[in-house]
């Protein structure tokens, strides 16, 4: 199955403290996009980070980073010095071949002052 | 560009009614993609459109869902009779190509509530 797992249904942080999220994911193709949407309270899904499966070399914007192992299918976001904004519920998800993209369930992540 | 428009924001109905739901792609991109929010089953693509063509509707639950594109700059989901199963969130978004690598844009959603 093409699945994306998200195992940490929630998480909390300090404020200016550093957060890793996890995602896994499973796939057959050899080619394929793995990318980390932000959902706020507002409901708008919003891009956070996008890792080209053929490139080694892990994906960083501004506080957010990710740990891409691609032989583990491990696909995790840190976020540095984390804001009161950045308060949300993150998803992880995968594109490919086809023109969809596979979701996890996400993770809920609270920043406290 | 005012991003992906989606309306109604919330939409309250009871049962056997028929909902429609409207969203606007943001202007030049081709693709266009429907999809439902539950806590059940979080994120499903129920169908995509590529030049206003559905492609895929193999994640429509079921015949009483419909969507159509009859231009570049509208379509509708349409759920005909609805039942208190159908209460999510549905989201529009669109891309400029379809491919996996492409940012998805999203609306902020309309909250269907069936009761």
């Amino acid at each position: 199955a093409q699945t994306v797992t998200q195992s940490q249904p929630e998480m909390s942080v300090q404020e200016a403290e550093t957060v890793t999220l996890s995602c896994t994911y499973d796939t057959s193709e050899s080619d394929y996009y793995l990318f980390w949407y932000k959902q706020p309270p507002s409901r708008q899904m919003i891009l956070v980070i996008r890792q080209e499966a053929y490139k080694q070399q892990n994906a960083t914007e501004n506080r957010f980073s990710v740990n891409f192992q691609k032989a583990a299918k491990s696909f995790s976001l840190k976020i540095s010095d984390s804001q009161l904004g950045d308060a949300a519920m993150y998803f992880c998800a995968r594109g490919g071949a086809t023109n969809k993209l596979i979701f996890g369930t996400g993770t809920l992540l609270a920043v406290q002052p | 560009d005012a991003g992906v428009i989606q309306s109604p924001r919330h939409e309250v109905t009871e049962m056997g009614q028929e909902v429609t739901l409207r969203c606007k792609p943001i202007s030049g991109h081709d693709y266009l993609f429907w999809y439902r929010q539950t806590m059940m089953r979080g994120l499903e693509l129920l169908i995509y459109f590529n030049n206003n063509v559905p492609i895929d509707d193999s994640g429509m639950p079921e015949d009483r869902f419909s969507a159509k594109m009859p231009n570049a700059s509208f379509s509708t989901l349409k759920i005909q009779p609805s039942e208190p199963r159908d209460s999510a969130v549905y989201f529009c978004a669109s891309s400029l190509d379809g491919a996996g690598w492409v940012e998805q844009f999203f609306g902020p959603g309309t909250r269907l509530t069936v009761l």
